[in-house]
């Protein structure tokens, strides 16, 4: 696709629901990374993939927290139980190859808003 | 001590002056370091990255890097209304296995 695209755009979920949000990097991008932004705060990251290994989970807030990528492309965030700490924008981003030391852009998506009730 | 850290503002600038932003970072062995520009409600977008000591120039925009004092800074010359945003500054740590960002520096330009 033209750029990075997630969904749902929001998400509005009862305390102790279990949620799933979506990214689709850029197509080829073999870097994909996800981010939490609570509001009025910076970018908290919490996880990358190169292709569709995860090598370091330890961003992850919690156990609750998990996330896949399949065929080097799509990539879901699932949050299991949900509290109300949650809430926050988690944003998907991409990149041709993993940042640490290439030239590269970092492209975010528009961000998925998750309201825990 | 935070891994990356800004002075949140807000830093308010008169239009056409140089608007200056700082980020320190604790990793001595940071190699990589970006500056996002997010405008309010938006997602964050690249505008500059550097990795070498020194200045780095892209337009009004320019980037200096002293890694001695781990400090790294953002001018933008010939402020305009429309770099109104969130600065957030971005470092890759010696682990170079997620990039750490700071909590941004609100700019606000005056006409």
């Amino acid at each position: 696709g033209a750029g990075v695209s997630q969904s749902p755009s929001n998400k509005v979920t009862e305390k102790g629901k279990d949620v799933e949000l979506r990214c689709d990097p850029i197509s080829g991008h073999t870097a994909l990374y996800w981010y939490r932004q609570s509001l009025g705060q910076g970018l908290e990251f919490l996880i990358y993939f190169q292709g569709n290994s995860a090598p370091d989970k330890s961003g992850l807030p919690s156990d609750r927290f998990s996330a896949e990528r399949t065929g080097g492309s799509v990539s879901t965030l699932t949050i299991q139980r949900t509290q109300q700490e949650d809430s926050a924008v988690y944003l998907c981003a991409s990149s041709a190859y993993l940042l640490a030391g290439a030239s590269d852009t970092q492209y975010f998506g528009p961000g998925t808003r998750l309201t825990v009730l | 001590q935070k891994e990356v850290e800004q002075n949140s503002g807000p830093l308010s600038v008169p239009e056409g002056a140089i608007a200056s932003l700082n980020c320190t970072y604790s990793d001595r062995g940071s190699q990589s370091f970006f500056w996002y520009r997010q405008y309010s409600g938006k997602s964050p977008e690249l505008i500059m990255f550097i990795y070498s000591n020194g200045d780095k120039e892209d337009g009004r925009f320019t980037a200096q890097l002293n890694k001695a004092s781990q400090y790294v800074s953002l001018l933008i010359r010939d402020s305009q209304p429309s770099d109104s945003a969130t600065y957030l500054c971005a470092v890759i740590g010696s682990s170079a296995s997620k990039i750490i960002f700071g909590s941004g520096t609100r700019l606000s330009i005056r006409p």
